[in-house]
């Protein structure tokens, strides 16, 4: 079975620029979840969606923005970029309903995206 | 507010040695989850084990342990005969019911294992 793919791997952007990732999650899973990982540090909570409804939300500014499809696919979009948003963007899966803590979370190999 | 501490950033052993990976956790809570993580330079993190809050027993798995104690808020986790394919950044991370479900990690230590 697939596990989570994420597209594209990798991704150069310019200040200012938009920038649209894609995850899909390992089949049967509904909740999608992203982090952001900095080098050398571990990944930070950005969104969680569940059944195309955004359930969680970290401490990031409103330029990120995430969104669910009705084949459980997610979008995370980042506007306005600046250099500090070059990282590892990493989107995990997980099966049963979003507010159980016990849920496995299946990670994808990320978007490493870099801002010059 | 949740917190993940490893201190150690970066660990470097040889071929069959043993090694301890340390993780101190703070939480206010008294049902938690705590994971185990493994992310090789792919930069897929990799599940290893999950271990909630009123579970305190060790657990063995292959050349893999791990040590919950809740007294100490620690879940260190062991490497036994370490082998080359183990070099990998390990992270510790802790979950709580919050409404939903959000993982927070340590900074990660990484794991050199050398021939």
């Amino acid at each position: 079975d697939a596990g989570v793919t994420q597209s594209p791997t990798h991704l150069i952007k310019t200040r200012g620029q938009h920038v649209t990732l894609r995850c899909s999650p390992i089949s049967g899973h509904k909740s999608v979840s992203w982090y952001q990982q900095v080098l050398g540090q571990g990944p930070q909570f950005i969104f969680q969606y569940y059944e195309k409804e955004e359930r969680g939300r970290g401490n990031f500014p409103d330029r990120f923005s995430a969104r669910q499809f009705p084949n459980y696919s997610s979008e995370l979009n980042v506007n306005a970029l600046l250099l500090g948003d070059s990282a590892l963007y990493l989107c995990a899966s997980s099966p049963g309903q979003t507010f159980l803590a016990k849920n496995i979370q299946y990670f994808g190999a990320g978007t490493r995206l870099s801002v010059l | 507010a949740q917190k993940v501490t490893q201190a150690q950033t970066e660990i470097s052993v040889v071929e069959k040695e043993d090694v301890t990976l340390d993780c101190v956790y703070e939480t206010r809570d008294t049902t938690y989850y705590l994971f185990w993580y493994k992310q090789p330079p792919s930069g897929e993190l990799v599940f290893l084990i999950r271990r909630n809050s009123f579970d305190e027993q060790n657990e063995i798995s292959g050349r893999y342990s791990w040590n919950f104690q809740k007294s100490t808020s620690s879940f260190n986790f062991t490497i036994t005969a370490s082998q080359v394919v183990d070099s990998a950044v390990y992270f510790c991370a802790l979950n709580k019911d919050l409404g939903y479900s959000t993982l927070t990690f340590g900074k990660g230590t990484m794991l050199l294992v050398s021939p």
